[in-house]
């Protein structure tokens, strides 16, 4: 079975600092990995995704994240945080074979402190 | 515009009445989900559909019920069978289950008093 595992379930960053939010996997198969983000009430927009094309994969916002297989992480970076940065984050993972949905981690809330 | 819309946002009832959330997509997807958001859990599978006229559970489908008679309709039922309703419920669709690629509705806010 797939699982993702997100490590830190708040982070706080200064406006201009760095983000990192770390996500770890679990998959017997090989994986397709997601990142999506939620802003207050709201429903959740795909942020970028990994689908075995390029380990490094760009997204919305300036956000990046690296796929490293040796490490089964896709960490979340983005260079310099800004205030609409503030939201909730969520690592997801879904097999790349096979016909099973989209597993979803806790989340990480990020605050951007200026 | 095209996306998903689910209603009521804000939703109250009373202990052992039953509720019914609406999910409504105009993407033409043939995959449909329905998540619980509880703070600090991250999002839980209730049920999801491939297609019309089926669905399978999720990993918490105890107290709730679903129907896919419409392509682009796929409502939620909160039963009083469910003992801790009061949570976020999230819609969303995709144009298969394998893709991974989910958009989502805005969500819907059960509070039981």
């Amino acid at each position: 079975a797939q699982s993702v595992t997100q490590l830190g379930s708040h982070v706080s960053v200064s406006e201009g600092a760095l983000v990192l939010l770390r996500c770890n996997y679990s998959s017997s198969v090989p994986p397709y990995l997601f990142w999506y983000v939620q802003y207050p009430n709201q429903g959740l927009q795909l942020l970028l995704k990994y689908t075995s094309a390029a380990t490094l994969v760009k997204g919305i916002n300036g956000f990046e994240a690296e796929f490293k297989k040796s490490e089964t992480s896709f960490h979340l970076t983005k260079p310099s945080a800004h205030m609409s940065d503030a939201a909730e984050y969520f690592c997801a993972v879904i097999r790349s074979s096979g016909n099973t949905p989209l597993v979803f981690g806790k989340g990480t809330r990020l605050s951007v402190i200026a | 515009d095209g996306g998903i819309t689910q209603s009521p946002k804000y939703l109250f009832r009373k202990e052992g009445q039953n509720v019914t959330l609406s999910c409504e997509q105009n993407l033409n997807h043939d995959a449909m989900y329905w998540y619980r958001q509880d703070p600090g859990q991250g999002l839980r599978l209730i049920y999801y559909s491939q297609i019309v006229n089926d669905f399978q559970k999720g990993d918490i489908a105890e107290g709730y019920s679903v129907s896919r008679e419409k392509k682009e309709s796929f409502p939620l039922t909160v039963t009083s069978a469910q003992k801790n309703p009061t949570a976020f419920y999230l819609c969303a669709s995709s144009g298969g289950v394998s893709t991974g690629e989910l958009f989502f509705g805005e969500g819907s806010r059960l509070t039981v008093l």
